[in-house]
């Protein structure tokens, strides 16, 4: 139980275009979803909270307009990066986590490439 | 605020070894604890957890006991095999009620038979 899925599992994109990213629960509602990223060798940084039906809670930092999280069901978020730069080449994780539960179930992750 | 400090990698042992990975950590309140491992290009497995004080998660002959007098929680496995080789990342979820984590900066460990 508890599997979290995303899509792709990776992506090369060019220059400016934009990036859709899935996370689903499977076999569970999430009623909070999170978001990482993580460069080469380090640990994941917490790009977003969302919870079901309301709007993202981004970490300071972390450009909200640059990085368009919908949290439009217990079951799905999406992370789009919007003309995306080479710079936002990452790997992104997303997390879901029940109602007042106190772990997250983490995604097998989205390579990105921009070119 | 709330921080985990884990031990620089990376490591590298020999097949059979006995491995310990320090993890120590800071919380305001009652934090429960994780060790995760994540393999070359996936994403993060948990490995085992602890949600109190005295707690000892356990799973696939790894061990780690929550220790609050000495705020830690210590990775052990008795004898390593060449596919624990990956990175191994303490976690606590600060339970105060945003349920976030906070990673340690991760300890990659490499195994040789």
């Amino acid at each position: 139980g508890a599997v979290v899925s995303q899509h792709p599992s990776w992506v090369i994109c060019k220059s400016g275009t934009s990036v859709k990213i899935e996370c689903r629960s499977l076999d569970f509602q999430a009623t909070t979803m999170f978001w990482y990223r993580q460069f080469p060798k380090q640990s994941l940084m917490l790009m977003a909270t969302s919870n079901e039906g309301s709007k993202a809670t981004y970490e300071q930092g972390v450009e909200k307009d640059k990085f368009l999280i919908n949290h439009a069901s217990l079951t799905l978020s999406t992370l789009t990066v919007t003309s995306a730069h080479p710079e936002d080449s990452s790997f992104y994780i997303c997390s879901a986590s029940l109602l007042r539960a106190n772990e997250q179930f983490f995604g097998p992750g989205t390579r990105l490439t921009v070119l | 605020g709330d921080s985990v400090t884990q031990m620089e990698g990376p490591v590298t042992l020999s097949e059979e070894a006995f491995l310990t990975i320090n993890c120590t950590y800071t919380a305001t309140g009652y934090p429960s604890l994780f060790w995760y491992v994540q393999y070359p290009g996936e994403g993060l497995q948990l490995l085992l957890k602890a949600t109190k004080a005295d707690d000892k998660g356990s799973n696939k002959g790894f061990e780690a006991t929550y220790r609050k007098e000495t705020t830690s929680f210590h990775l052990e496995k008795g004898s390593v095999q060449v596919s624990d080789s990956a990175v191994y990342f303490c976690a606590l979820s600060d339970g105060g009620g945003t349920y976030k984590y906070i990673f340690g900066t991760g300890t990659r460990l490499k195994v040789l038979a």
